[in-house]
């Protein structure tokens, strides 16, 4: 099973939709979650950090689900700037990060 | 410009070659990674380190070599290229807090072709 799956997409959604995907994690004992943004081919982008309380960043809500063992994003309001790939990534220990494959968003006019 | 550089942005070589690709980062960060990246998979780490003295094999590191000249550099080498090791490939540096919060910054990526 890998470390952290996530549903590779694409979302295709119009301009002004909200578009909400999960990412699912394995171990247990991870620390700390983050959603990255990478448009094609170029480098990732730190979006958020997760936290347990859940946190939001103007349209964008992250929620962490420990139980369950996943984190979720959720987009509000999708701009056409929003059309990107979002990568999970799980702090699993003190240097390991694991990413996700992501999850491709493509907004439509 | 940019806090973390990697040179060169692409690259094709043959199968055998050495190839040698290298980060340099503005940023201050003592802690630093190479990763590569393959359609359909997540980013992979190859190698990194946490100061000058410090080096470590990630979960790829077969195949690759590093040095760390500087705290500012870190240089990835592909001692006989493969064409399998064709894949995009980043630099990254961090920002490490004791909460555990590890922001990554990467560099702008190389892509590396094997032939």
């Amino acid at each position: 099973r890998k470390e952290v799956e996530q549903d590779p997409g694409p979302f295709n959604v119009p301009e002004g939709a909200t578009v909400a995907f999960n990412c699912t994690y394995s171990n247990s004992a991870s620390q700390s979650f983050f959603w990255y943004r990478q448009d094609c081919r170029k480098e990732p982008k730190l979006l958020m950090s997760v936290y347990s309380s859940g946190n939001e960043d103007g349209r964008f809500t992250a929620q962490l689900n420990r139980a369950s063992q996943y984190i979720s994003l959720l987009i509000r309001d999708s701009k056409l700037s929003d059309s990107a790939t979002y990568l999970c990534v799980v702090h699993v220990q003190d240097y390991k990060l694991s990413f996700g494959a992501g999850t491709t968003v493509t907004v439509r006019a | 410009d940019a806090d973390v550089t990697q040179t060169p942005r692409n690259r094709i070589t043959k199968t055998g070659k050495r190839i040698m690709l290298e980060c340099s980062q503005t940023k201050g960060h003592d802690r630093m990674y190479w990763y590569r990246q393959d359609p359909g998979l997540g980013l992979r780490l190859i190698y990194y380190s946490f100061d000058v003295k410090d080096i470590n094999k990630g979960e790829i590191s077969d195949g690759y070599s590093v040095s760390r000249q500087a705290q500012a550099k870190f240089s990835l080498s592909l001692e006989s290229a493969i064409p399998n090791q064709t894949a995009l490939y980043f630099c990254a540096t961090s920002d490490f807090s004791q909460d555990g919060n590890e922001k990554l910054f990467f560099g702008s990526g190389t892509q590396l072709s094997v032939l």
